[in-house]
């Protein structure tokens, strides 16, 4: 069965500190795409990046930069440099072949000033 | 619209009552998704229609839950003889993608209903 599993329920920062969001999944398919999202408390999601199973490039955009290990079956979301904006809460996501994303619990991020 | 507009955004409904869920995609996108969100939990799939077919209703929780999308466009969550586990926020996406893979998908802000 597929499982996304984010350990880190809420994570409290001050601004400027670097942030890792851990994201861990289960899949038995070859074939499959990650995703993370942000979902403000305005609530609507916000789609951050996408990778499939055959890209372990680790992507840098801005701020942002996702750490993908298939090793360890994880896919990793760091904030540099955290601003107040940042605060959301943060969705791992996994799909298969299928219709559907399979989404983690989401973790918490609140960053002060 | 610029964005995937749902309505209402607050629904409060006593147990037993029926409710229909109203979501705007964003115009002419193919693929239009339906997702339950329980408080402090992640959205959980409910169903998935490609232009006006349903081609995915394996996440709807029971036979109190229909979704339709008559002319590939609008489309309506309806939920019967509400029960208190159906509050939650649900959330409807659009995608001009055939499926979830091969791009992002939109979400709109959500309708939070509240069983009473």
């Amino acid at each position: 069965a597929q499982k996304v599993t984010q350990a880190q329920t809420e994570i409290s920062v001050v601004e400027k500190e670097d942030v890792t969001l851990d994201c861990v999944y289960e899949t038995r398919d070859t074939t499959y795409y990650l995703f993370w999202y942000k979902q403000p408390p305005s609530g609507e999601l916000v789609f951050l990046i996408r990778r499939n199973s055959f890209d372990e490039q680790n992507e840098i955009s801005g701020r942002y930069s996702w750490n993908f290990q298939k090793s360890t079956s994880s896919f990793n979301f760091t904030i540099t440099a955290s601003q107040v904006v940042d605060s959301a809460v943060y969705f791992c996501a996994l799909s298969d072949n299928t219709d559907k994303l399979i989404f983690g619990t989401g973790t918490r991020l609140q960053v002060f000033p | 619209g610029a964005g995937v507009s749902q309505s209402p955004r607050y629904k409060v409904a006593k147990r037993g009552q029926d409710v229909a869920l109203r979501c705007d995609p964003i115009s002419g996108h193919v693929s239009l998704f339906w997702y339950q969100q329980a408080l402090g939990q992640g959205p959980e799939f409910l169903t998935y229609f490609q232009n006006e077919a349903q081609l995915d209703k394996s996440g709807l929780p029971s036979d109190r839950f229909f979704a339709e999308r008559p002319e590939g466009s609008v489309s309506t969550l309806k939920i019967q003889r509400t029960q208190q586990e159906d509050s939650a926020v649900y959330l409807c996406a659009s995608s001009s993608y055939r499926g979830p893979n091969t791009g992002e998908l939109f979400f709109g802000e959500g309708s939070r209903l509240t069983v009473l």
